[in-house]
């Protein structure tokens, strides 16, 4: 089955303890992206990644680090969290369309909800 | 820069009502449009999408059409159902961005 799957699922943590939500897709897609969804604001895009080793930042980078170091893996990385990171956090993958790059056809984890205390 | 905007809910209906949820867009270029639909505790899934402007996107009842002059994309459903129940995003996506941009949701909610 298809899927982009998301660990853990809900985490409470302190404020400044480093913690790493995974992200991996069995689609073979070339594009990921992590985005936070915040009641009022919708989905904001935090980082993405076109391809193994090629990443870049979204609308709301700080505080987030990323790697892509398999393709089929995707990691957010808060090295210090706070609690303004406190949200609902999205891993999304990306079918490639005829050109060859991603399109807006995104495939969505189940999410992982975080709070910072 | 590029937005969308879309009504504030929640949106309460009766079972076989007529639904439309409005969503209008601000962009340079030519975007793909999209609805995305979230069901409780569980992640977006796409509803539908249209690529250019006349487009008509349809599934599973709903429809929307792009509409450049008016630069609207808003979801309509004939006859709703309890288990139409969601968060609906619209959303748009510039190729030139590699990302969508998301209006902020509108909450659905259908009662029997």
């Amino acid at each position: 089955e298809a899927q982009v799957t998301q660990n853990p699922r809900y985490l409470i943590t302190v404020t400044g303890k480093k913690l790493t939500v995974t992200c991996s897709q069995n689609m073979n897609h070339e594009y990921m992206s992590w985005y936070r969804q915040d009641p009022g604001l919708g989905l904001r895009q935090i980082y993405y990644s076109m391809n193994v080793e090629v990443t870049d930042k979204g609308d709301v980078p700080e505080g987030y680090k990323v790697s892509r170091k398999e393709k089929r893996n995707f990691p957010l990385i808060l090295e210090s969290p706070s609690p303004n990171q406190t949200s609902l956090y999205f891993c999304a993958s990306s079918l490639s369309g005829l050109a060859g790059g991603p399109t807006g056809e995104l495939f969505f984890g189940e999410g992982s909800r975080l709070t910072v205390l | 820069g590029n937005s969308v905007t879309q009504m504030e809910g929640p949106v309460t209906l009766s079972e076989e009502a007529f639904l439309t949820i409005n969503c209008t867009y601000t962009a340079t270029g030519y975007p793909s449009l999209f609805w995305y639909v979230q069901y409780p505790g569980e992640g977006l899934q796409l509803l539908l999408k249209a690529t250019k402007a006349d487009d008509k996107g349809s599934n599973k009842g709903f429809e929307a059409t792009y509409r450049k002059e008016t630069t609207s994309f808003h979801l309509e459903k004939g006859s709703v159902q309890v288990s139409d129940s969601a968060v609906y995003f619209c959303a748009l996506w510039m190729d030139s961005s590699y990302k969508l941009i998301f209006g902020s949701g509108t909450r659905l909610l259908v009662r029997p």
